[in-house]
């Protein structure tokens, strides 16, 4: 099993591009997670899923879009980058309790 | 609203020596709690949960927490580091909700030092 797999691993972006970040998972899980890290921050959670079709907004959601088309995966949008969006997302997925995290993408606005 | 605050941001240490990572959590009702740690440029890894029964728990690595009620503390501990648990390592709650939504405290970077 290859857990959770995020896509890509890195990218820079020029301000007002949009993107789009791609997190897999091949547990079955029913619920996954988009969080961001930041120096000094901790993990800050953006948007999550309870289920397939379903979002919910976490505790910093705006510039960020999600969509759960399938329930193995779960795309996290930038429409308009902003400097402020530089920072390294994770995603999760769980099942009840403890969440499994993905290795990170890099993100750099200029 | 659940809130998590680590004491320490760095805790230097030599090797050998015993280890103290303080995580002081809110909530309002029952709670699950968790320890998770980071190594350089890598997500996080899972070190230990509690979710009820025995409040000592022990994990990977040769880590221990424990569930303290009454002063609202899961302080993670290890009788003896070595250079690789060089880490940050961070705490989170959850309040039992449907979602299973977790809140992390900021961390604290454990430096083991020869």
């Amino acid at each position: 099993n290859a857990g959770v797999t995020q896509t890509p691993k890195f990218r820079v972006l020029k301000t007002g591009q949009s993107m789009t970040l791609l997190c897999a998972q091949d547990m079955n899980h029913e619920y996954m997670y988009w969080y961001r890290q930041d120096p000094g921050m901790g993990l800050r959670l953006i948007h999550y899923s309870v289920g397939e079709g379903t979002t919910a907004k976490g505790e910093v959601p705006d510039g960020y879009n999600v969509s759960r088309l399938k329930k193995q995966n779960f795309l996290l949008g930038l429409e308009s980058a902003a400097p402020s969006q530089t920072s390294v997302y994770f995603c999760a997925s769980s099942r009840s309790g403890s969440q499994f995290f993905g290795p990170g993408t890099r993100l750099t606005v200029l | 609203a659940q809130s998590v605050t680590q004491l320490d941001s760095q805790v230097p240490v030599f090797e050998e020596a015993p280890v103290e990572l303080r995580c002081n959590y809110s909530s309002s009702v029952s709670v699950y709690l968790f320890w998770y740690v980071q190594y350089p440029n890598q997500g996080l890894q899972l070190l230990l949960k509690y979710l009820s029964g025995s409040t000592l728990v022990k994990g990977i690595n040769g880590f221990e927490a424990e569930f303290n009620k009454s002063q609202t503390s899961f302080h993670l501990r290890k009788p003896s580091v070595h250079i690789s648990d060089t880490a940050e390592y961070f705490c989170a709650v959850n309040s039992g909700g449907s979602n299973y939504k977790l809140t992390f405290g900021k961390g604290t970077l454990l430096t083991v030092n020869p």
